[in-house]
């Protein structure tokens, strides 16, 4: 069974505008870790913002934020106020258990273009 | 600028000429990683190390190998490279107990394979 899953394998957003791209998991394990990479087309993977299974409050990191509904096991990504920049492959991953460096799972990503 | 470096960026090889590709990392970070990205897949974990103890996953290939000199170099060797094995490989790094783990990649290495 799928453990990340993102449904959208295309998305359209008109720059200054926001979007939601959605990523649900699947795990049995109290502790982990959520994460969005960005990849653009120059193939380095690069950190976006990180929700841990315990955290209170939703993560931001400037215009990222991360809609964490524990219950539903969704951790969707909200890119506010597009720009052309953002134009790329994004990844949600799951971490699962801490401490003796472990995996990244990945979902398959969803690209995003970005229109002027 | 503390950093993921991988070389070279491009890779072309022969079919069954070993390939040996390098990571560095000057974050002193002591657990390393090798993902395989394949076009339009996501990134899949070959190997990792914590600190000098090397984890392979169960599904990584023999024709795979790594070593890992030191703290900052990470090298992937592929001993007999398929048509199967051009890819990106990515490689990783992250701190345990800290950070969240969060996994810092380098640019990352296109191998082709003729």
């Amino acid at each position: 069974a799928q453990k990340i899953t993102q449904t959208q394998p295309g998305m359209f957003v008109q720059e200054k505008e926001a979007v939601t791209l959605d990523c649900t998991y699947d795990t049995s394990d109290p502790s982990y870790g959520l994460f969005w990479y960005k990849q653009p087309s120059s193939g380095e993977m690069i950190f976006l913002i990180y929700q841990g299974s315990y955290d209170q409050q939703n993560a931001t990191e400037g215009r990222y934020s991360l809609n964490f509904q524990k219950a539903r096991k969704s951790a969707n990504l909200v890119i506010s106020a597009s720009q052309l920049g953002d134009s790329a492959m994004y990844f949600c991953a799951m971490r699962e258990g801490w401490g003796q460096g472990g995996k990244l799972i990945f979902g398959q990503g969803t690209e995003l273009s970005v229109k002027p | 600028d503390a950093m993921v470096i991988q070389n070279p960026r491009y890779q072309v090889t022969q079919f069954g000429k070993p390939v040996t590709l390098s990571c560095s990392q000057t974050l002193n970070h002591n657990v390393m990683y090798w993902y395989q990205q394949k076009s339009s897949q996501a990134p899949k974990l070959l190997f990792h190390y914590y600190d000098k103890d090397f984890n392979n996953e169960a599904d990584t290939p023999d024709n795979f190998q790594s070593r890992r000199p030191n703290t900052s170099f990470c090298f992937l060797d592929i001993r007999s490279p398929g048509l199967g094995d051009a890819a990106m490989y990515l490689c990783a790094t992250s701190t345990s107990g800290r950070n969240q783990e969060t996994q810092y990649f380098g640019p990352g290495t296109r191998l082709l394979v003729l």
